[in-house]
């Protein structure tokens, strides 16, 4: 396989706080993304880094690399309530276009 | 925005059944893909499309799969002989297909087997 794991599996923090979720993977890679989806829903794109970047920032998230170690991490800070979904982190390596997905963490934001 | 549309938003068959998943991507995109989650589980690559051809296909997609596009709008995913472990949400997605292009996905299709 791929990818890793992402690790927590699952995360509740209080709203205002900062969410952190972990992703590793196994193979060289031409850029990994970060996806959310709320239940029941599609995936959306938050960010995307490319393998020779280290950390990227959007808005309320920054997300770093680490090639060495082969993981990722996203930070959301300021956690809202509307942050609850899941995070899947995502690879492209190789010729191929297609994404391979973590298992994902499921983020609960306590109001 | 533009979105990836998909229909119908649940499909309810029998064992054995054929079903057709359909998708309208983004008009300017030019790849597209099927990509299916088992409930609880990872979202799993099934087949890329581009220039009216598979451009890449995972073991998953086996001989009881295909895909189409019909027309210049529409791309499908037939099921011919569904079975129990069919069931599972259907993503379709498209992007650019650029290096850098992230995808867009549809709301997905749940389909149940019984």
């Amino acid at each position: 396989s791929q990818q890793g794991e992402e690790d927590p599996q699952a995360l509740s923090i209080q709203e205002g706080e900062n969410a952190t979720m972990n992703c590793s993977y196994k193979t060289s890679i031409n850029n990994l993304q970060w996806y959310r989806q709320n239940s029941g829903r599609g995936l959306v794109h938050l960010i995307l880094i490319r393998s020779n970047e280290r950390e990227k920032h959007s808005g309320r998230l920054r997300v770093t690399l680490d090639t060495s170690k082969k993981s990722s991490s996203l930070l959301i800070t300021a956690s809202r309530a509307a942050d609850t979904a899941s995070y899947f982190c995502a690879i492209t390596s190789g010729s191929a276009r297609q994404l391979t997905f973590g298992s994902g963490t499921q983020l609960t934001v306590l109001p | 925005e533009p979105e990836v549309t998909q229909t119908p938003s649940h499909q309810v068959t029998q064992m054995g059944q054929e079903v057709i998943l359909r998708c309208v991507p983004i008009s300017n995109h030019l790849y597209f893909y099927w990509y299916r989650q088992i409930l609880g589980q990872k979202v799993e690559f099934l087949v890329s499309f581009y220039n009216n051809e598979i451009s890449e296909k995972s073991e998953i997609f086996d001989d009881q799969f295909s895909v189409e596009r019909p027309d210049g709008s529409n791309f499908t995913l037939k099921i011919r002989s569904t079975k129990l472990e069919d069931s599972a949400m259907y993503f379709c997605a498209s992007n650019l297909g650029r290096g850098n292009s992230p995808l867009h996905f549809g709301n997905g299709t749940r389909l149940t087997v019984t």
